[in-house]
């Protein structure tokens, strides 16, 4: 069966703190990748999705994810964090078909200081 | 403006008292789903429906019913809740077949069963 691991649960930075957080998937196929945020009492909302091309894939908000296949990782990554980064981070991912239901990861939680 | 709204936001019920929560997306979506959202489990999915009169079971389809008789409504049905139900619920919906395509959540239902 697919599945998506974070790595991290709870992550916290200081302002101006570089981002990565870490996503691995199980499926040796084509696979859709997704990173989606979650900010305090709000809905997921989309960050960012690779299908195709380019490996290195730029979202909303200065974040971007690289995707390594032989790794089965999509990482995402920030070079400066902010406190409105503040969130609860999720990947997720579609391993094709025409459900196409997303598989997502158990989440980790970024907290910036300010 | 282009959205998916669920109702209630907020509900406190007791144990084996049926309830729905009504999801509703103006965007013409044919995919919809429902996910349940934990700590440290992050999103589960429930059920989902690839278009009219279509549903499936997700991951945690036990203890939950769904329709869809119209395009644009997917209620999610506790017949007799228990605790362990207890959770916050997203629905989300996007276009089509396309595995691709982004998904839009709702601002989420925050159930608690006593």
């Amino acid at each position: 069966a697919q599945s998506v691991s974070q790595h991290n649960h709870h992550v916290i930075l200081s302002e101006a703190a570089s981002l990565e957080l870490g996503c691995n998937y199980s499926y040796g196929g084509t696979v859709n990748l997704f990173w989606y945020v979650q900010y305090p009492g709000q809905h997921l909302q989309l960050l960012l999705k690779y299908f195709s091309g380019d490996p290195l894939v730029k979202g909303i908000k200065g974040f971007e994810a690289e995707f390594i296949k032989s790794k089965f990782s999509f990482n995402l990554r920030k070079p400066s964090v902010q406190w409105s980064d503040t969130a609860e981070y999720f990947c997720a991912v579609n391993a094709g078909g025409s459900q196409g239901n997303l598989i997502f990861g158990k989440g980790t939680k970024l907290s910036v200081k300010p | 403006e282009a959205q998916v709204t669920q109702n209630p936001r907020y509900l406190i019920t007791v144990t084996g008292k049926k309830l729905t929560v009504t999801c509703s997306q103006n965007m013409n979506h044919e995919y919809m789903s429902w996910y349940r959202q934990d700590p440290g489990l992050g999103l589960r999915q429930i059920y989902y429906s690839m278009n009219v009169e279509v549903t499936d079971k997700g991951d945690v389809p036990e203890g939950y019913k769904v329709s869809r008789k119209e395009k644009r409504n997917f209620p999610l049905i506790l017949e007799s809740p228990s605790p362990n139900q207890t959770s916050l619920y997203f629905c989300a919906s996007r276009r089509g077949q396309v595995s691709t395509g982004e998904l839009f959540f709702g601002e989420g239902s925050r159930l608690t069963v006593l």
